[in-house]
């Protein structure tokens, strides 16, 4: 399996721009995350989806996070509009604790830069 | 709530000798998984090893091992024969057991060095 795969892995823009980050979770896995990792708070959890289903979505920061998961194979996450302090390395990660993974798989992030 | 601590901001080490990085956590919960994450300069995340709190035999795999002390909510690990590819940043998580949310809660790493 290729792994978590995640796009773009950089992503430069200006503020108030409307940013979409993807994610293609591990095939078969039905638990899907989205972590954000910057300086000041570290690794923080934003949303996680259960077969395609938000289940907890109290990490987002605020109304201009939002995130879909139109089916098991693809999720993004997007942001409108942008901002300076949104600028940080955003992960997916997968996992499939009914069938005994319970460690979550991460992707390579994306650097996201917003100027 | 539960929470990760990770006390070392930074540690170094010489090749080929042995460094112990330190985690303690906060839980009420009596089930529950412990995990140990590497980051090197890649960013990319690497599951290195994973503690299930019901068992009281400590995780190895390889060079890595784990000091589990569940009364203390200890989780140290220790890496032996350190490489050069071991430079990273390690970070030690949390997971509640046969709970449907599954979320890890993360420390705040340790950067590990390793001297040539």
């Amino acid at each position: 399996d290729a792994g978590v795969i995640q796009s773009p892995r950089h992503e430069v823009t200006e503020m108030g721009q409307e940013v979409t980050l993807r994610c293609k979770p591990i095939s078969g896995h039905d638990y899907l995350f989205w972590y954000r990792q910057t300086m000041m708070r570290g690794l923080e959890l934003l949303i996680y989806f259960n077969n395609n289903v938000p289940i907890d979505d109290s990490g987002m920061p605020e109304d201009r996070f939002s995130a879909k998961m139109p089916n098991a194979s693809f999720s993004t996450l997007k942001i409108q509009p942008s901002e300076p302090r949104d600028s940080a390395v955003y992960f997916c990660a997968s996992s499939s604790p009914g069938q005994g993974v319970d460690e979550q798989y991460f992707g390579p992030g994306t650097r996201l830069t917003v100027t | 709530a539960q929470t990760v601590t990770q006390s070392q901001p930074e540690m170094s080490v010489q090749e080929a000798e042995t460094v112990t990085l330190s985690c303690t956590y906060d839980t009420s919960e009596s089930n529950y998984y412990l995990f140990w994450y590497k980051q090197p300069p890649s960013r990319q995340m690497i599951l290195v090893i994973r503690q299930e709190a019901y068992k009281q035999q400590n995780a190895t795999e390889n060079r890595f091992s784990v000091n589990f002390q569940k009364a203390a909510k200890s989780f140290s690990l220790k890496i032996s024969d350190s490489q050069l590819g071991d430079t990273a940043m390690y970070f030690c998580a949390f997971m509640k057991h046969l709970d449907s949310s599954y979320k890890l809660i993360f420390g705040s790493g340790t950067r590990l060095l390793v001297r040539p």
